[in-house]
């Protein structure tokens, strides 16, 4: 199954926080971020494993709780750079198959 | 940048017709995906191949077929094209991760497709 993001949208200011949620309805073993700006490809983020491990690239972090099968994207002192798409994608099976959710529309506003 | 190509870039068919994608790589990596993208519906799965000859159906697979005979191509046939076909397809590469199944993907370029 697809997972769920929220919101689907969200636009800030330079220099404000913003989260994006990542939920399945079944168990996660991991979680994979990824960011797409306009007219171009999917470009990776980050992977959380099992654990709740947090990552970090930038100024943008994750977190990832499997008990809620759940994660978040932070994304800290947003910059222009940061606008895009985001995706978080969850393995549709053991072969490695990435099911991506809809995404959140990012934009940051000078 | 991984060595990853799509071709066509752009195509426009005419409803009926056949079309294939092809997906080409350099990288020497096991998966390779096919991925179409449109508004509102994010990036969906349609095929994947987890080695030579070894595919599986994703998300949307109706009216698609894929093949890989070589490792490094993917071919995408859309056996009789329709309308609701016209979308960005992307083609992915990754190899199995440290301790998940797949590691990285990498993208292609995407190749637009409009069917009339």
């Amino acid at each position: 199954q697809q997972p769920v993001q929220s919101p689907q949208a969200v636009i800030l200011r330079e220099g404000e926080d913003a989260v994006i949620n990542c939920s399945s309805s079944k168990a996660l073993y991991s979680v994979h971020w990824y960011r797409q700006k306009h007219g171009e490809a999917p470009v990776f983020l980050m992977i959380l494993l099992k654990g709740g491990e947090q990552k970090g690239h930038e100024k943008i972090s994750a977190s990832f709780n499997e008990k809620k099968q759940q994660s978040s994207l932070y994304l800290t002192a947003s910059q222009l750079s940061y606008s895009g798409t985001y995706f978080c994608g969850t393995l549709g099976g053991s072969q490695g198959n990435l099911i991506f959710g809809k995404g959140t529309k990012l934009s940051v506003k000078p | 940048d991984a060595g990853i190509t799509q071709s066509p870039r752009h195509k426009v068919t005419e409803t009926g017709t056949p079309v294939t994608l092809r997906c080409h790589q350099t990288e020497n990596h096991r998966y390779m995906y096919w991925y179409r993208q449109d508004p509102g519906h994010g990036l969906r799965l349609i095929h994947y191949s987890y080695g030579v000859k070894d595919t599986d159906k994703g998300e949307v697979s109706d009216g698609y077929s894929v093949s890989r005979s070589k490792t490094e191509d993917f071919l995408l046939t859309l056996e009789s094209a329709t309308s609701s076909q016209t979308s960005v397809y992307f083609c992915a590469i990754s190899d199995p991760g440290t301790r998940t199944p797949t590691g990285e993907l990498f993208f292609g370029e995407g190749s637009r497709l409009t069917v009339l």
